[in-house]
């Protein structure tokens, strides 16, 4: 069965240091999208690709933080420093092009702990 | 804007006994619903989901929701609750008419579905 692929599992970097987030969509989805979930709460849109163009990134901290998609397939987040109120759970999720009657399939996500 | 709401934060139920996980919506159209469970330190797994025709959708492990158009509801349901299904439900909406930002897929807060032996 197909899956989102996520990488890494979990990561604990400090604070004002830089860190960074894969993800590969399931083959064929041309939507992609990261959510941040924080601990008891639900996730939240950070930036949705469309192909390899942006599409909402309007709750991304640009200030720190930074995603690509340069082929239109894998994706990248960053975040550059890192702040203790970044740890978080960061989920890939992708769906068919255009298909909004379609579910979202998520990666199993990254753990994020800044110390 | 549209919006969701789980009101429970916690459902405690006991084995075999039925369970129900709230949840109500707030879009201006006609929504798309979806219901989400998460097991620890893992990520969103689809249950169902409601897009148009009959209002009682079944999904995986035995779930179903009903959709309640008057009342703005999506409760996820299950007639015989299993230790197993002690998970974290998110309920989600989605506005699909054009013109939104970005059809974003909202979610709700979450609610702990605790099955006791």
């Amino acid at each position: 069965e197909a899956e989102v692929a996520q990488s890494p599992r979990y990561k604990i970097t400090e604070k004002s240091q830089a860190v960074a987030f894969w993800c590969d969509p399931i083959s064929g989805h041309a939507t992609l999208y990261w959510y941040r979930q924080i601990l008891g709460q639900g996730p939240e849109l950070l930036v949705q690709f469309q192909d390899e163009s942006v599409v909402d990134d309007s709750q991304l901290p640009k200030d720190r933080f930074s995603a690509e998609r340069l082929k239109g397939v894998d994706s990248t987040l960053k975040i550059q420093p890192a702040e203790l109120g970044d740890s978080a759970m960061y989920l890939c999720a992708s769906t068919s092009e255009g298909r909004l009657n379609t579910e979202a399939f998520f990666g199993q996500g990254t753990r994020l702990t800044v110390v | 804007a549209q919006s969701v709401a789980q009101p429970e934060d916690q459902v405690n139920v006991a084995e075999g006994n039925p369970l129900t996980v709230k949840c109500t919506y707030s879009v201006s159209g006609n929504p798309y619903l979806f219901w989400y469970v998460q097991y620890p330190n893992r990520g969103l797994q689809f249950l169902l989901k409601y897009i148009t025709g009959d209002n009682l959708v079944k999904g995986s492990y035995g779930f179903e929701a009903e959709f309640n158009k008057s009342q703005t509801s999506f409760h996820l349901k299950k007639p015989s609750a299993l230790v197993s299904d002690s998970a974290l439900y998110f309920c989600a909406v989605r506005d699909p008419r054009w013109g939104g930002a970005t059809n974003k897929l909202i979610f709700g807060t979450g609610t702990l579905l605790a099955v006791q032996p």
